[in-house]
């Protein structure tokens, strides 16, 4: 049972374009959602985070988007880099989940030509 | 401040064997937690610890143990290695009670021979 689906496994991206990664959740106790970078051999590093209260949360060229009712997350990279290629995580949990556990989806290879 | 430290990067066990990986957490940080990440599986959560007490498992068999320590770090072990136990193992620390950002470690690429 996929509780977490990034149904692209892959993503193509003009360099300075923008590109969109996306993620979908069936459990609807899921409350906060984060998103990571991966390098192959490499731990994820974490990208940026929203709990459900918000809509929207930004970090520089980093934006997600959260749709509760839909249950369905993007992430949005503006303007995107040749060094934004790699893996992309999307992740959940619940606030009131005390046990540290996340979710996590197959992930989306995002390449971005020069 | 120094991030999440995971020993030994490389390892490589045989069929039968048992293996024990180390993570030392960022300074503070009292909750560690542990996944697989396998090409089929994807990352896979298999415990967590805050406070020297397990508070969540996943569904992995028993072979699959750990422990942590009073200075928050921790130590995962798997007994009687199989083939499919091949991955990589990633530790992950975050700061509260209430799991906020993880932050993860290189992790340790396990193979079993």
């Amino acid at each position: 049972d996929q509780q977490v689906k990034q149904n692209s496994p892959s993503l193509s991206v003009q360099e300075g374009r923008i590109s969109i990664l996306n993620c979908d959740y069936t459990n609807s106790m899921f409350d906060y959602f984060l998103w990571y970078k991966k390098y192959p051999a490499e731990g994820p590093t974490f990208l940026i985070s929203i709990s459900s209260i918000k809509d929207k949360n930004e970090d520089g060229r980093f934006t997600v988007f959260l749709n509760k009712s839909a249950k369905h997350l993007s992430l949005h990279i503006v303007p995107s880099q040749p060094g934004d290629s790699a893996v992309y995580f999307c992740a959940a949990s619940g606030l009131n989940n005390q046990g540290g556990k996340l979710i996590f989806g197959q992930g989306t290879e995002l390449s971005v030509k020069p | 401040k120094a991030g999440v430290t995971q020993t030994p990067r490389y390892l490589i066990k045989t069929r039968g064997q048992q293996v024990t990986l180390s993570c030392s957490p960022i300074s503070g940080h009292r909750s560690v937690s542990w996944y697989q990440q396998t090409p089929g599986q994807g990352l896979q959560f298999l415990f967590e610890y805050f406070s020297e007490t397990q508070r969540n498992k996943g569904n992995f068999p028993g072979r699959f143990s750990g422990r942590q320590f009073s200075n928050s770090r921790s130590e995962m072990n798997v007994s009687t290695l199989e083939l499919g136990d091949s991955a990589l193992y990633l530790c992950a620390s975050s700061q509260d009670r209430v799991l906020t950002e993880a932050f993860f470690g290189q992790g340790t690429r396990l193979t079993v021979v």
